[in-house]
């Protein structure tokens, strides 16, 4: 129950194109879902991050839309860049700071 | 601010021996986690503290351990390294429960 699975392993996406990874979890007592970035070498980024009291949630080229019912949510990369070629976890919390983590997506983006 | 920082950030080691590596938070958070990341597991949850107390641990063995100072700072211990304890280890801070946590660059470890 304390799991959350993330698919795909990898993704091949063409510059410009969209980048979709996909995320879900059982425990209904998470209130608090994350993306991180991690490029080879570095510690984790927040990317951005929601909360189950909204659907949607956008910055910049990255959106997270969040199906409470279902119990999924995932990452929308527009405009794909190389620069976005990465690894992306998905993550989930409840109401301590242990973060659980997906496994991981790795993204390559190709000009 | 300056973000979290990690020493070392490299280590070997030999099977038996002990280490210790330490992680300075962000200015002003009080909690920080630890977590290991393995290309097979991921990353997985090792502890948290905040405010010296550890609030949280994960399915470690007692080998793991760790401890917080009053200014924040934290160190974990693994003693009696096995190979399989060869991972990046990550710490992260945030200002407390419910707060954005980040992370620092990890310190590699390769147990030989």
């Amino acid at each position: 129950q304390q799991q959350v699975k993330q698919s795909p392993q990898s993704l091949i996406v063409q510059k410009g194109g969209i980048s979709i990874i996909n995320c879900a979890y059982e425990n209904t007592a998470f209130d608090y879902f994350p993306w991180y970035q991690q490029f080879p070498g570095k510690g984790p980024a927040l990317l951005i991050a929601i909360r189950p009291d909204v659907s949607e949630k956008k910055e910049g080229r990255f959106t997270i839309s969040f199906n409470k019912s279902a119990k999924q949510f995932s990452l929308h990369i527009m405009d794909s860049q190389p620069g976005d070629s990465a690894t992306y976890f998905c993550a989930a919390r409840g109401n301590t700071d242990k973060l659980i983590f997906g496994t991981g997506t790795r993204l390559q983006v190709f000009p | 601010k300056a973000g979290v920082t990690q020493t070392p950030r490299y280590l070997i080691k030999t099977r038996g021996q002990q280490v210790t590596l330490s992680c300075s938070p962000i200015s002003g958070h009080r909690s920080v986690s630890w977590y290991q990341q393995t290309p097979g597991q991921g990353l997985q949850f090792l502890f948290e503290y905040f405010s010296e107390t550890q609030r949280n641990k994960g399915n470690f063995p007692g080998r793991f351990s760790g401890r917080q100072f009053s200014n924040s700072r934290s160190e974990m211990n693994v003693s009696t390294l096995e190979l399989g304890d060869s991972a990046l280890y990550l710490c992260a801070s945030s200002g407390g429960t419910g707060e954005t946590q980040y992370f620092g660059p990890g310190t590699r470890l390769l147990v030989l």
